[in-house]
């Protein structure tokens, strides 16, 4: 099983509507959760930690569920610059290491 | 620069041929990882350096893979005798390593093309 999952997508949707990703994580022992951004060839970039208690960057919402061990992204009022690929990254703590998602791909139609 | 840098951005490669790949961390990054991502596909995880521990080399494909870190400052990865199926692009990302919160930074990568 992989330690992180999620749809790839990809996911059409017009400028302005609202669109969520999840994620799940197997390691119950993880940590430290993050929503990276990846434009097409280019390196990943982190776009949000995701906190505990849930946290929002302007039109950003993460939220995180350690019982259900599932992790998710908001995006309020899309924008055509939103268009990319959103990874799912957990950390384990013990060994620092990070674990990515594959990976959903977004795209903002006019 | 503030930022991971990693050299060289491009490479062509004659099939058969060594290739050495370099990677500078942010400075005081104790923590390194390399990642390989094909066309379209996920990060793979290949191998991380943490300080002065022995690295976890465990996403390394074959033994045609090696890295080293020198100094736990810059490090090289290098694949011998390359394959097409090497042909990716190679990222290095570097943490402060300091507890679980810390994010990974990458660099611009190396798109190695093998011929």
């Amino acid at each position: 099983r992989k330690e992180v999952e999620q749809d790839p997508g990809p996911f059409n949707v017009p400028e302005g509507a609202t669109v969520a990703f999840n994620c799940t994580y197997s390691n119950s022992a993880s940590q430290s959760f993050f929503w990276y951004r990846q434009d097409c060839r280019k390196e990943p970039k982190l776009l949000m930690s995701v906190y505990s208690s849930g946290n929002e960057d302007g039109r950003f919402t993460a939220q995180l569920n350690r019982a259900s061990q599932y992790i998710s992204l908001l995006i309020r009022d899309s924008k055509l610059s939103d268009s990319a690929t959103y990874l799912c990254v957990v950390k384990v703590y013990t060994g620092n290491q990070f674990y990515f998602g594959t990976g959903t791909s977004l795209t903002v139609i006019p | 620069g503030a930022g991971v840098s990693q050299s060289p951005s491009n490479k062509v490669t004659e099939k058969g041929k060594d290739v050495e790949l370099r990677c500078d961390p942010i400075s005081g990054h104790t923590a390194l990882y390399w990642y390989r991502q094909s066309l379209g596909q996920g990060l793979e995880f290949l191998i991380y350096f943490q300080g002065n521990s022995a690295p976890d080399k465990s996403g390394l494909p074959s033994d045609r893979f090696s890295a080293e870190r020198t100094g736990g400052s810059v490090s090289t990865l290098t694949i011998q005798r390359t394959q097409q199926e090497d042909s990716a692009v190679y990222l290095c990302a570097s943490s402060s390593g300091q507890g679980g919160t810390t994010e990974a930074f990458f660099g611009q990568g190396t798109r190695l093309t093998v011929v």
